[in-house]
């Protein structure tokens, strides 16, 4: 079974400075893919990030991009320039290339100060 | 809106009762997903389909939920003789390719 782990349950960012959020997974598939979601108070889930295992490049949206390290099986995401609208609930997901459901960890809560 | 639509929103029940959610996905998408997140929680994958068939249950979908998506367009997720253990919220989500899209959810409080 695939597991993901947030370890960080809340982290705090000054306005316009930078916050990584880390997250960890367990997997013995080589195909798969890595999601960052983000989800608002009463608000839907909305997709940051996608990460394809196969691609070496770390992906990249905007101010979000993510630190992929596949040996160590890691998947961090680094908000740069943080808006008080990426105030949120921000959930890492796996998912392997030859299913389709999502295994979610339990998110980190990231509050902007202004 | 042509996002994941689900209804009600909010549901209120006392134990015992029967609740039916609702979705309507993304028009062309072919694959419905069902999840459930309690709070301070990552969702937890119930069910999905593909047009009209389901394909994969959970363990945590006990006898007591069904799941259905007739002509492969919206879903119902029913569950019978709710007990407090099910408040959550029920999540669905739509997709084409690897791209899921998420609904709002539908919070269910048993009283």
């Amino acid at each position: 079974a695939q597991t993901v782990t947030q370890s960080q349950p809340e982290m705090s960012v000054q306005e316009a400075e930078t916050v990584t959020l880390s997250c960890t997974y367990d997997t013995s598939e080589s195909d798969y893919y890595l999601f960052w979601y983000k989800q608002p108070p009463s608000r839907q889930m909305i997709l940051v990030i996608r990460q394809e295992a196969y691609k070496q490049q770390n992906a990249t949206e905007n101010r979000f991009s993510v630190n992929f390290q596949k040996a160590a099986k890691s998947f961090s995401l680094k908000i740069s320039d943080s808006q008080l609208g990426d105030a949120a609930m921000y959930f890492c997901a796996y998912r392997r290339s030859s299913d389709y459901k999502l295994s979610f960890g339990a998110g980190t809560t990231v509050t902007v100060r202004a | 809106d042509t996002g994941v639509s689900q209804d009600p929103r909010h549901k209120i029940t006392k134990r015992g009762q029967n609740v039916t959610f609702r979705c309507d996905p993304i028009s062309e998408h072919n694959r419905l997903y069902w999840y459930r997140q309690t709070l301070g929680q990552g969702p937890e994958f119930l069910t999905y389909f593909q047009n009209e068939a389901q394909l994969e249950k959970s363990r945590l979908l006990s006898d007591r939920f069904s799941a259905e998506r007739p002509k492969g367009s919206f879903s119902t997720l029913e569950i019978q003789r709710t007990e407090q253990g099910d408040s959550a919220m029920y999540l669905c989500a739509s997709s084409l390719n690897s791209y899921i899209y998420f609904g709002e959810g539908s919070w269910l409080t048993v009283v």
